[in-house]
């Protein structure tokens, strides 16, 4: 089966600096690859997410990037808020999105 | 969270015991899933139904139990044959055809 790595386990970072959180996959089948958000006490909520045939995605202050040769992908967060503490999950699926694999989180914290 | 109810939201329970988790959702998606949360592990797949009366074990599925009679109710019952059973565990949804999971609020087993 897939298995997703994630790195740093935790990442602390002062106010206004970019974070980056780095996830290789194994599974050359996996075409789809979701970043979760989780705060304290609540549900992971996807953040974004980008496909196969695209090398990088943006949206306002984060982005992901994908490199499907040598099968890593990577969020990218600018100007980081202290709102932006919290777990982030990768994770990767396959065609049918029947299962999603996930990565073992990091856990980011924004220093004011 | 919206649209999809864990419940109880903490839980403590007796070695020995059997318990049951709720997951309830008015989203009308066709796809349910339970994962196990452990510190620094991730997300870990149990079970997943596509359909009702139809699941699948996922990755960890040993000492648990689910059952998919309606539509909007997934539960999940974790047996005292689980080694290991204090964990957070998370609720998700997915519309069939689509790529988005959207989990629940979670629940908090703890065994005395």
């Amino acid at each position: 089966g897939e298995n997703v790595e994630q790195h740093p386990s935790t990442l602390s970072v002062q106010e206004g600096d970019s974070a980056v959180i780095k996830c290789t996959y194994s599974d050359s089948a996996s075409n789809y690859f979701p970043w979760y958000k989780q705060e304290l006490g609540k549900g992971p909520q996807l953040i974004i997410d980008i496909r196969s045939n695209v090398g990088e995605k943006k949206d306002q202050r984060i982005a992901v990037t994908l490199n499907k040769t040598a099968k890593h992908f990577s969020l990218h967060i600018t100007e980081t808020q202290p709102e932006d503490s919290a777990v982030y999950f990768c994770a990767a699926s396959g065609d049918n999105f029947n299962k999603f694999y996930f990565g073992s989180g990091t856990k980011l914290n924004v220093k004011p | 969270d919206g649209g999809i109810t864990q419940s109880p939201k903490y839980l403590f329970r007796k070695e020995g015991q059997n318990v049951t988790l709720s997951c309830e959702q008015n989203l009308n998606h066709d796809a349910m899933y339970w994962y196990r949360q452990d510190p620094g592990q991730g997300l870990r797949l149990i079970y997943y139904s596509q359909i009702v009366n139809d699941f699948q074990k996922g990755d960890i599925a040993e000492g648990y139990s689910v059952s998919r009679e309606k539509k909007e109710s997934f539960p999940l019952t974790v047996t005292s044959a689980q080694k290991n059973p204090t964990a957070f565990y998370l609720c998700a949804v997915r519309l069939s055809g689509a790529n988005v999971l959207t989990f629940g609020a979670g629940s908090r087993l703890t065994v005395l």
